[in-house]
């Protein structure tokens, strides 16, 4: 069965520092992995996804994620964090059940400070 | 073009009362999904509609939610009668097909007391 584990479910940055959100997944199958980003009052908004094709995937806004199979891994990153980045970011993977059928995991808020 | 819409943005009901949350997906989209997300817990997977007929609704709780898409176009999620586990956030996403990207609405609050 499918899983996905997000480690810390809140993480504290400095504007123009590096962000790295962590991601572990479990899969059966080779999986399809995505990252969501939900701004407050908003709905989840695709960042990036990976679907086997290059392991080092760039989304929106300078996210990128890197899937690492040996340690089942997608975490994500930005070199330089934004105040207009906080919110909370959601790691998940496709279940067997379909493409879009996700299980999620517990999310991650992310804060920005000056 | 308009993005997937969800009605009302919040809900107070009291336990045992009905509520109905409404989603308006994006025009062309055949997939809908509802999904939710309990007490800041992960967000799940309810069920998946294509069209009208329910394709997957394996994660519906219990017999006290019903899911509508009459004609294949809005839904409906009926929780009836409501009990206070079930207060959280109610996701409505949809794509053009099984394999394109999910596009979410901003969700409906449903509080429970």
């Amino acid at each position: 069965a499918q899983s996905v584990t997000q480690l810390g479910s809140h993480v504290s940055v400095s504007e123009g520092a590096l962000v790295l959100l962590r991601c572990n997944y479990s899969s059966s199958v080779p999986p399809y992995l995505f990252w969501y980003v939900q701004y407050p009052n908003q709905g989840l908004q695709l960042l990036l996804k990976y679907t086997s094709a290059a392991t080092l995937v760039k989304g929106i806004n300078g996210f990128e994620a890197e899937f690492k199979k040996s340690e089942t891994s997608f975490h994500l990153t930005k070199p330089s964090a934004h105040m207009s980045d906080a919110a909370e970011y959601f790691c998940a993977v496709s279940s067997s059940g379909g493409y879009n059928k996700l299980i999620f995991g517990a999310g991650t808020r992310l804060a920005v400070h000056p | 073009e308009a993005g997937v819409t969800q009605f009302p943005s919040h809900s107070v009901i009291e336990k045992g009362q009905t509520v109905t949350l409404r989603c308006d997906p994006i025009s062309g989209h055949d997939n809908l999904y509802w999904y939710r997300r309990v007490m800041g817990k992960e967000i799940k997977f309810l069920l998946h509609f294509v069209k009208e007929s329910k394709q997957d609704e394996s994660g519906m709780p219990n017999n006290r939610f019903l899911a509508e898409r009459t004609g294949g176009t809005y839904s409906t999620l009926k929780v009836q009668p409501a009990e206070l586990e079930d207060s959280g956030v109610y996701f409505c996403a949809s794509s053009q097909d099984l394999d394109s990207p999910l596009h979410f609405g901003n969700g409906t609050r449903l509080t429970v007391t």
